[in-house]
């Protein structure tokens, strides 16, 4: 089955760096990939996803990239604000199960 | 719209008690899914459904059983809890593709002692 690993764990940055999350997949059929951001005590929201037909996608301050050859895709948060502080989960899917990584907790100092 | 509501919020259970959990989604969502969430360990499915009527086991389905008898509505039992079924309880809904953007409700937060 497929498995995601989540790196880093934790990251600190200053208000204003970026940020740069890395995941990587097993299973060479999984074609959605998304990240959810989870707020202290909230619930998961999805904050941006991308198809294995895609290399690259963006929204504002986010981006997310995918390489199909290596088995990994990252998340890039570009001049990060304090409220991009929260745990950030990747996950990766076929049609059958949605799996996700362990979750990296960002925190951004003022 | 409410989205996607869970209840209780909060619970606290002895072993070998059992209980029920509600999610109800206003969405008119097809699909929903039971996540339990530990510490270190992300989210993982504990069943899901594709549709009224129907239900699947995900990773980890021992110890809980579903039902979706009303499209709206995905009931998660603990027929005799334990304490490592501890943790936080997430439901969720998506529309169009199965695991796609998927609603989370705001979680259950379970203690077995």
């Amino acid at each position: 089955g497929e498995n995601v690993e989540q790196h880093p764990s934790t990251l600190s940055v200053q208000e204003g760096d970026s940020a740069v999350i890395k995941c990587t997949y097993s299973d060479s059929a999984s074609n959605y990939f998304p990240w959810y951001k989870q707020e202290l005590g909230k619930r998961p929201q999805l904050i941006i996803d991308i198809r294995s037909n895609v290399g690259e996608k963006k929204d504002q301050r986010i981006a997310v990239t995918l390489n199909k050859t290596a088995k990994h895709f990252s998340l890039h948060i570009t001049e990060t604000q304090p409220e991009d502080s929260a745990v950030y989960f990747c996950a990766a899917s076929r049609s059958d199960k949605l799996i996700f990584g362990t979750g990296t907790r960002l925190q951004v100092f003022p | 719209n409410a989205g996607v509501t869970q209840t209780p919020k909060f619970r606290v259970l002895k072993t070998g008690q059992s209980m029920t959990l509600l999610c109800a989604q206003d969405m008119n969502h097809e699909y929903m899914y039971w996540y339990r969430q530990d510490p270190g360990m992300g989210l993982r499915l504990i069943h899901y459904s594709v549709g009224e009527g129907t239900t699947a086991k995900g990773e980890v389905p021992d110890g809980y059983n579903v039902s979706r008898l009303k499209k709206q509505n995905f009931l998660l039992g603990l027929e005799s809890a334990a304490p490592s079924q501890t943790s936080v309880y997430f439901c969720a809904s998506s529309y169009g593709r199965h695991n796609e953007k998927l609603f989370f409700g705001s979680g259950t937060q379970l203690s077995v002692l």
